[in-house]
Parts: structure tokens; C-alpha cells; sequence
């Protein structure tokens, strides 16, 4: 399976806090892209990397990316509670397609 | 409208009956995916059109299960026979993705699928 992995399952910390969440795949790619799933919701575009760069920030959303690992890593500093959600990320990979791999995903909570 | 819409909203059917899931894209995107999400779990993929065209159609579990688009605009997932298992939340997809890969998807709500 392509699917990446992302770890924690689960992590739940204080407000002002950072959350760090990792993602592992396991195929060569094009691109890899985090998402946001709040309860009952579907997906919303947080960020997306490509297999060139290593890092990317968006506002308290910083991203990177070890190709050689096969893994990516979201940090979100200085949480809020409203970012209490699932984190997905997603990879494509050309060569099999146009289609999107989910991985697991990570259930953040945060404390107000 | 400005985002991905999927009707209904949620679906209780019994087991063997058909059901029919609806996906209107946001207009202009040529890539439609439908997903799977269980309870709890990640997205499992199901079908990829580009247009009209499903040049992918491996993620589908069972014969049960077919796709269509048309107009290059609305699709629809359609269960025959629905087993209690296929219980779940059947998420669309759209992107402007087809020569440009780097565009991200854009998700509706989805369709809760309970089967009784």
C-alpha cells in the first residue's frame, strides 16, 4: 500500500503549546499535501510541499520534508484550541496515477 | 455554489437495498476522487475520474460498488446490495488537478452510510 502512516495516533496538549505530527510513506513522490478534518467534516487544504523543497511555512503552520526518509513532519505553534481536529497527510505520486494517498491521520486535542 | 456539495447529507438504508450517493464538484475542476472513511479511520480510496474518464478504478471493493460522471461535472457512487460493512462516510473530492499536479482537493462534507 502507498498509504503514509502518520504518528502520534493521538496527542493532546495545552493552548500556547506546539504540536508536531509525523508522516511516513512509503513510494517516491511528486508532492505531499497535510489536511484538516474537524469532527463530522470533511478535509480542508492546509499545505502542500513538493519533493523539491524541504521546508514551508503558512502562517503557525510549518512543514518539512526528508525524501530520503520518506517522511514529513507539521508543526503547529503556538496552539489554539480551535485547532483541535484530525491531521491527514496525503501523497501523489504521478507514476501510479492521479490519485491521493491518505495516511492514518492524527487526532490532535487541545486543552483551552 | 463555491464548494464541493455531496447529497444526502446522511443515508440509513437496509441491508440489500441500492443506494445512490451524489457528488457535485466545484465547476471546472476535471479531477473527481471519492473516498472512504470509516469510523475513526483514515480515507480509504475508491475511484479517480479525470473528466468523464475513470482511468482508475482499483480502489473499489466489490462488484457491488460503480461510478459515474457525466458532463464532466456531477458524479455519483452507487452501492447495489449494501452490506451492513459498507457503513461509512463517502467523501468527494474535486481539483483542477490533470496537467497540474500540485493543486490541492477540495472536500464536501461527505455522506454518512448507515446500514441497518
Amino acid at each position: 500500500s502507498q498509504q503514509g502512516e502518520e504518528d502520534p495516533q493521538a496527542l493532546s496538549i495545552q493552548e500556547g503549546e506546539n504540536a508536531t505530527m509525523n508522516c511516513s510513506y512509503k513510494t517516491s513522490i511528486n508532492n505531499l499535501q497535510w489536511y484538516r478534518q474537524n469532527s463530522g467534516r470533511g478535509l480542508v487544504h492546509l499545505i502542500l510541499i513538493r519533493s523539491n523543497e524541504r521546508e514551508k511555512h503558512s502562517g503557525r503552520l510549518r512543514v518539512t520534508l526528508d525524501t530520503s526518509k520518506k517522511s514529513s513532519s507539521l508543526l503547529i505553534t503556538a496552539s489554539r484550541a480551535a485547532d483541535t481536529a484530525s491531521y491527514f497527510c496525503a501523497t501523489l505520486n504521478r507514476n501510479t496515477g492521479n490519485q491521493f494517498y491518505f495516511g492514518t491521520g492524527t487526532s490532535l486535542t487541545v486543552i483551552p | 455554489g463555491a464548494g464541493v456539495s455531496q447529497s444526502p447529507s446522511n443515508k440509513v438504508t437496509e441491508k440489500g437495498k441500492d443506494v445512490e450517493l451524489r457528488c457535485d464538484p466545484i465547476s471546472g475542476h476535471t479531477a473527481l476522487y471519492w473516498y472512504r472513511q470509516r469510523l475513526g479511520q483514515g480515507l480509504e480510496f475508491l475511484i479517480y475520474f479525470q473528466g468523464n474518464s475513470a482511468p482508475d478504478k482499483s480502489g473499489l471493493p466489490s462488484d457491488r460498488f460503480s461510478a459515474e460522471r457525466t458532463g464532466e461535472s456531477v458524479s455519483t457512487l452507487t452501492i447495489q446490495r449494501t452490506q451492513q460493512e459498507d457503513s461509512a462516510v463517502y467523501l468527494c473530492a474535486s481539483s483542477l488537478a490533470g496537467s497540474t499536479y500540485n493543486s490541492p482537493l477540495h472536500f464536501g462534507n461527505g455522506t454518512r452510510l448507515t446500514v441497518t
